[in-house]
């Protein structure tokens, strides 16, 4: 069975701060991809970023970077400078098989607030 | 935009009724994923359609039930609603990337059962 752990129930930082939401992730596949979501308080669920198992390059995409370290089943997420509109709750995710499908498991979310 | 549309976006209901939930999928997708966010279980898998056919079945209640079409649109049937149901349900699908379990994600349909 999969599990995705977000440690982190709720952040609160101040504008211009950098913040890391952690996750990590358990699966016995040795073909996985991971993913980071966003909800912003409208509700719907923004796709950031996939990565798969065998990509342990780090990314960097504008004021988001994600650090993949198998080593330690961690995905963790940075944001640079954190602005008011990042406010969201930020899902972490894990695809691997079940059965004969793919399923995604979701962690727990976690609550960022930026303030101004 | 993802491309997948649910409806209705809100839904307001009292216990012991039945609600039905619609899904478009993107353009070419195959398969229809629903899930459930609640409160205080975060999103929950429920079930997987691909093709007009079950595919995987999570936490689904046998109160509820889903269903593909040949035009391959869903439909999440809620039955006998409880208070506990009062959720966002979400739609999403998947085709090319299916490999890899990406979902894009419809809006979601709020149900609130009073």
């Amino acid at each position: 069975a999969q599990k995705v752990t977000q440690a982190q129930t709720e952040i609160s930082v101040v504008e211009k701060e950098d913040v890391t939401l952690d996750c990590v992730y358990e699966t016995r596949d040795t073909t996985y991809y991971l993913f980071w979501y966003k909800q912003p308080p409208s509700g719907e669920l923004v796709f950031l970023i996939r990565r798969n198992s065998f990509d342990e390059q780090n990314e960097i995409s504008g004021r988001y970077s994600w650090n993949f370290q198998k080593s330690t089943s961690s995905f963790n997420f940075t944001i640079t400078a954190s602005q008011v509109v990042d406010s969201a709750v930020y899902f972490c995710a894990l695809s691997s098989f079940s059965g004969s499908a793919r399923q995604l498991t979701f962690g727990s979310g976690t609550q960022l607030t930026v303030l101004p | 935009d993802s491309g997948v549309t649910q409806t209705p976006k809100h839904l307001i209901t009292a216990t012991g009724q039945r609600v039905t939930l619609r899904c478009s999928p993107r353009s070419g997708d195959l398969s229809v994923y629903w899930y459930q966010q609640s409160l205080d279980q975060g999103l929950q898998f429920l079930i997987q359609y691909y093709n007009g056919e079950e595919r995987a079945k999570g936490n689904i209640l046998e109160r509820f039930s889903a269903q593909q079409f040949p035009d391959l649109h869903s439909e999440l049937n809620l039955s006998s609603l409880e208070l506990g149901d009062s959720a966002l349900y979400f739609c999403a699908s998947s085709g090319q990337a299916a490999n890899t379990g990406e979902l894009f994600f419809g809006e979601g349909s709020r149900l609130t059962v009073l």
